[in-house]
């Protein structure tokens, strides 16, 4: 089975482009999450939709960032304009409601360096 | 300028021994607890779970034990092999809750 697929997986950028990250949930998942990790905070949860709507994004840290989640199996993650201290892994992860909520599957993550 | 890290515990086993990675929450509301195993350039890869209204579960050699009084969390890894060491993480959701809270990680380094 195709897991959690992300795209790219690496990106550096210079300060102030655009970023978008990309994310396609395993099929048939109706949650998705999107996650960032660093060495300082470990893994923080950026935002969590529910059948295509956001639920909670009180983890974006900032209006920089954004996320979209148009159809069922994509969701976009942008942040403009970027800065050095976005640099971090970013994971996505889908849950199956079939399973229950909480069990998450995580992506391969994208490594953003921002110069 | 220097930058600081956060610097993960690290447990070191020889090939074949047991280990046991320990993690501590501290809120009692938590109702659903889940170990994940990272390694490196992946992303974290759900290992197993419990329930808070059970205090042992056992998965291919691995068993999570569950203390709610002292609110302690441990993963046991059976005959550890090479291929176990990665990062290890404990997560928890609150009752209703959605948000795996992750704590920061142990280390398993696995030697010959």
């Amino acid at each position: 089975d195709a897991g959690v697929i992300q795209s790219p997986r690496h990106e550096v950028t210079e300060m102030g482009q655009e970023v978008t990250l990309r994310c396609k949930p395993i099929s048939g998942h109706n949650s998705l999450f999107w996650y960032r990790q660093t060495m300082m905070r470990g893994l923080e949860l950026l935002i969590y939709f529910n059948n295509n709507v956001p639920i909670d994004d009180s983890g974006m840290p900032e209006d920089r960032f954004s996320a979209k989640m148009p159809n069922a199996s994509f969701s976009t993650l942008k942040i403009q304009p970027s800065e050095p201290r976005d640099s971090a892994v970013y994971f996505c992860a889908s849950s199956n409601p079939g399973q229950g909520l909480e069990t998450q599957y995580f992506g391969p993550g994208t490594r953003l360096l921002v110069l | 300028g220097e930058s600081v890290g956060l610097h993960l515990p690290t447990l070191s086993v020889q090939e074949g021994d047991n280990s046991i990675i320990n993690c501590a929450y501290s809120n009692s509301a938590s109702d659903y607890f889940i170990w994940y195993k990272q390694e490196s350039g992946k992303g974290p890869q759900f290992i197993i779970d419990i329930r808070s209204n059970m205090d042992k579960r056992q998965g291919q050699r691995v068993t999570v034990l569950l203390n709610k009084t002292v609110k302690h969390l441990s993963l046991q890894i059976a005959a550890t092999q090479p291929g176990d060491s990665a990062v290890y993480f404990c997560a928890e959701i609150l009752r209703d809750g959605y948000a795996l809270n992750f704590g920061k990680g142990t280390s398993l380094l696995v030697t010959p």
